[in-house]
């Protein structure tokens, strides 16, 4: 099984801020934390990556709790190509789960 | 996006009959890897190479081999497709400084009768 659990859908409304959370309570220290997404039947798109600090680019932001065991992917101002199913994956696994699929709604 | 293409995209294939699937780079990143992906299963690895002739098995590597003998050039062969091989094939690359940073093919969406 993944190191990392998510819900399995989330919505959002566009132009808000998407929240969404990974579970990963069994990663070890020197292992990062990934975020991928996949827009309908496209290849998985790299989004983000982090240790122990926050991290920021130009696609979404990474919070990391402070003992590791959960982040928080956050989509600033969603839009509707933002539809998509995300995945968190820890590095030492790099299983991708079943993620969790965000609709973004008008 | 990155250079990244996948031959063919499409095949319909018989029980039996050997088939290969080509993944093709222009980045010429080290890594290079191959998953499929079925409903109710997620992404899984199949194979995945380090560098040329270098490879290893992934997750679901049993009825699948692959070669690498050129930098840019990752096959995936299924000596005997079978229907159970009937899924959605990604190549993935990844440079050898961020391995885990993994950067998609369009696909190959293979079909087994």
């Amino acid at each position: 099984d993944a190191k990392t659990t998510q819900p399995p859908s989330m919505d959002c409304a566009e132009g808000r801020a998407a929240n969404l959370p990974c579970n990963h309570s069994t990663i070890s220290g020197n292992e990062y934390v990934y975020w991928y997404r996949q827009i309908h039947s496209q290849g998985p798109q790299y989004i983000i990556h982090g240790l122990k600090n926050n991290e920021t680019n130009e696609m979404a932001s990474l919070i990391i709790t402070e003992d590791r065991k959960s982040s928080t992917l956050i989509l600033p101002h969603a839009t509707l190509r933002d539809t998509a199913v995300y995945y968190c994956i820890a590095s030492n696994d790099m299983r991708f789960g079943a993620g969790t699929r965000l609709t973004v709604k008008p | 996006d990155a250079g990244i293409t996948q031959s063919p995209r499409h095949k319909v294939t018989e029980t039996g009959t050997p088939v290969t699937l080509r993944c093709h780079q222009t980045e010429n990143h080290r890594y290079m890897y191959w998953y499929r992906q079925d409903p109710g299963h997620g992404l899984r690895l199949i194979h995945y190479s380090y560098g040329v002739k270098d490879t290893d098995k992934g997750e679901v590597s049993d009825g699948y081999s692959v070669s690498r003998s050129k930098t840019e050039d990752f096959l995936l062969t299924l000596e005997s497709a079978t229907s159970s091989q009937t899924s959605v094939y990604f190549c993935a690359i990844s440079d050898w400084d961020m391995p885990y940073e993994q950067y998609f093919g369009p696909g190959t969406r293979l079909t087994v009768t």
